[in-house]
């Protein structure tokens, strides 16, 4: 399986510009989290999806972020407009929850990460 | 509210024991993971301890205290490669995991 994945890896743009970062999860998994991690505030949960429904958004800073996911193969966090205190790196991660988030299968409880979108906004 | 706390940064010596905690206050407890992450790369799951007791893995251990709201990674004979952030986490309940700030580990020779 290759995992989790994201892209792009690495984003620059300037201020006021739409940032769109995208996900793969890993198949078969059912629930997606995006988490957004910087030195000052640690890793933060920003919003996730169970069954390709969103399931809780109370962590996304403002309505500048949006999130979707047409299908459980696909995730998209997008940022309309950016700017420079959104500078971070942006996890995606997946999972196998089954209903109310409980475990489902063996060792599957725990989260897989995509490897980060690193972005800065100037 | 939602809170954890664990030390912002240790310093151990290759080959030596080290336990970094953990203790949190959440609304909800549905179990507590450990993740290590080293610079620049992703969050990889280490262990879940979801009732009281220790849980030993290899060179890792985990131990949970459930009324204490308490946590700790053991970590044994310590390698460079161990050096990494090391994050405490508490899934609250549903779907929701709340990650603490982390731990960052320094091994030195």
């Amino acid at each position: 399986d290759a995992g989790v994945i994201q892209s792009p890896r690495h984003e620059v743009t300037e201020m006021g510009q739409e940032v769109t970062l995208r996900c793969k999860p890993i198949s078969g998994h059912n629930s997606l989290f995006w988490y957004r991690q910087t030195m000052m505030r640690g890793l933060e949960l920003l919003i996730y999806f169970n069954n390709n429904v969103p399931i809780d958004d109370s962590g996304m800073p403002e309505d500048r972020f949006s999130a979707k996911m047409p299908n459980a193969s696909f995730s998209t966090l997008k940022i309309q407009p950016s700017e420079p205190r959104d500078s971070a790196v942006y996890f995606c991660a997946s999972s196998l929850l089954g209903a109310r988030g409980l475990a489902g299968g063996s060792s599957s409880y725990e989260q897989y990460f995509g490897p980060g979108t690193r972005l800065t906004v100037t | 509210g939602q809170n954890i706390d664990q030390p912002t940064e240790m310093t151990a010596t290759e080959g030596a024991i080290v336990q970094i905690n953990c203790t949190y206050q959440t609304s909800g407890f549905n179990g507590l993971f450990w993740y290590q992450q080293h610079a620049g790369e992703a969050p990889t799951f280490l262990s879940y301890n979801v009732l009281d007791g220790l849980e030993e893995k290899g060179r890792f251990s985990s131990f949970l205290s459930r009324s204490k709201g308490y946590s700790y990674l053991l970590l044994k004979e310590l390698q460079m490669k161990d050096s990494a952030s090391y994050l405490c986490a508490v899934k609250t309940g549903g779907f929701k995991t709340i990650f603490g700030a982390g731990t960052r580990l320094f091994v030195k020779a």
